[in-house]
């Protein structure tokens, strides 16, 4: 009964591959994101899809596509992957409504590493 | 480009101490504060929320909020080895077309010294 889901838990692969991390959550919520920590541990936002579409989609290069097939999945592809896309993903989702935005809850990470 | 500081520490305190943690932020249109403690290699993990100004306690933890001052605490009392993470500041401000974004602090590293 995990409330937001990540898989895989670990990725280790080649530069230039094309791979993808999915996120599911059981919480009922309306909002998903996708953030990236870096060897820093600095925990930045990527996307967040509310009901399916888009609404930040912070200035992170288009190799990097979030899907949302519905509300409680929301996906990422990275393409073409590169040294420094090593990182570690996170997912989280939340309610939003009534003019503000809800507790985010975050999903285990994926640790994406690129040799 | 909205802003949390935090020291990044790290912030030693003996077991049975108080811990105090700073945040500070830049947008005066924030709206909600959070405060998450990370494990190592464990995802941020919601300890406290808070939202309007002054004190809000939860067992050992109190979150301070100050709006004028644009300043954000966390006091943890009896501070346990179990305390020993990093702990990050968030804040929610509203971010266009009817989105809210959450911008997190880099994070400081507790250590509780038994």
């Amino acid at each position: 009964d995990t409330a937001v889901s990540q898989t895989p838990k670990y990725l280790v692969t080649q530069m230039g591959n094309d791979k993808s991390i999915k996120c599911e959550q059981n919480l009922g919520h309306d909002t998903m994101y996708w953030y990236k920590q870096d060897s820093k541990k600095f925990l930045k936002i990527m996307f967040s899809y509310n009901n399916k579409e888009l609404i930040i989609n912070e200035t992170v290069p288009n190799r990097f596509s979030p899907k949302s097939p519905d509300k409680a999945h929301l996906n990422l592809h990275i393409n073409s992957l590169e040294l420094g896309d090593s990182a570690v993903y996170f997912c989280a989702s939340s309610q939003v409504g009534g003019g503000g935005a809800g507790t985010q809850y975050f999903g285990p990470g994926t640790r994406l590493t690129v040799l | 480009q909205k802003e949390v500081e935090q020291n990044s520490g790290p912030l030693s305190v003996p077991e049975g101490a108080i811990a105090s943690l700073n945040c500070t932020y830049s947008d005066r249109g924030s709206q909600s504060f959070f405060w998450y403690r990370q494990y190592s290699g464990k995802s941020p993990e919601l300890i406290m929320s808070i939202y309007s100004n002054g004190d809000k306690e939860d067992g050992r933890f109190t979150a301070q909020l100050n709006k004028a001052s644009q300043y954000v605490s966390l006091l943890i009392r009896d501070s346990q080895p179990s305390d020993s993470a990093t702990y990050l500041c968030a804040v929610m401000g509203y971010s266009g077309a009817g989105s809210y974004q959450l911008t997190f602090g880099k994070g400081t590293k507790l250590s509780v010294i038994p």
